[in-house]
């Protein structure tokens, strides 16, 4: 189906470990986005990707990686993941942000860290 | 830097009460400003947006303007249904090098029949 989907819906790990989560889009959009979501502070950014092989960081990157190596996917992984890790997260892509595009999201990865 | 303030939910209504959220914002510049709503279990999604002064962004019976005076952007419907429950957020897109959207905390409302 055409859209944005995240994988897993649900993930449960431990301390240390390393966590991939995946997302894919359909629409060749140029942007990519991850965002955590947190009670008491909403979304914030961790990276973002402005086309294939271009990654910047946003406003919480510390503890993860991305890459783009393909426009359509842009995995986000916690190299060593920390409880603190533990929040839903979100990838969403978009044509051309600064052109009032809009966000498309997924629906979303809630992430344990026990 | 940028952000964007809104009001502490939770908010809970009877059906048919005119809803008020309120967003204020700071930011150089002249940004664009976005409400997105997220249903339970999903992503977000773009409820309405104005991309200047005095623009006012409408879609499914809410409506919200752009206020640069006040630096608000305070979203309202007349009649909430049971349906509009879900979690509110304000957004601004931060115009500079990088095409960042920034987003508020969320309001979550809650609509009773």
């Amino acid at each position: 189906d055409a859209g944005i989907t995240q994988s897993p819906r649900y993930k449960i790990t431990e301390t240390g470990r390393q966590v991939t989560l995946m997302c894919h889009q359909t629409w060749s959009h140029s942007y990519m986005f991850w965002y955590r979501q947190d009670l008491g502070h909403g979304l914030r950014l961790i990276y973002y990707s402005a086309a294939a092989d271009i990654t910047d960081k946003g406003e919480v990157p510390d503890g993860y990686v991305v890459s783009r190596s393909k426009t359509e996917n842009f995995p986000l992984t916690l190299e060593s993941a920390t409880r603190s890790q533990t929040s839903v997260y979100f990838c969403a892509s978009s044509e051309e942000p600064r052109a009032n595009e809009k966000l498309f999201f997924g629906s979303g990865t809630q992430l344990s860290v026990l | 830097g940028n952000s964007v303030t809104q009001m502490e939910g939770p908010v809970t209504l009877s059906e048919e009460a005119f809803l008020t959220i309120n967003c204020t914002y700071t930011a150089t510049g002249y940004p664009s400003l976005f409400w997105y709503v997220q249903y339970p279990g999903e992503g977000l999604q773009l409820l309405l947006k104005a991309t200047k002064a005095d623009d006012k962004g409408s879609n499914k019976g809410f409506e919200a303007t752009y206020r640069k005076e006040t630096t608000s952007f305070h979203l309202e419907k007349g009649s909430v249904q049971v349906s509009d429950s879900a979690v509110y957020f304000c957004a601004l897109i931060e115009y500079s090098s990088a095409s960042k959207i920034i987003f508020g905390s969320g309001t979550r409302l809650s609509i009773r029949p």
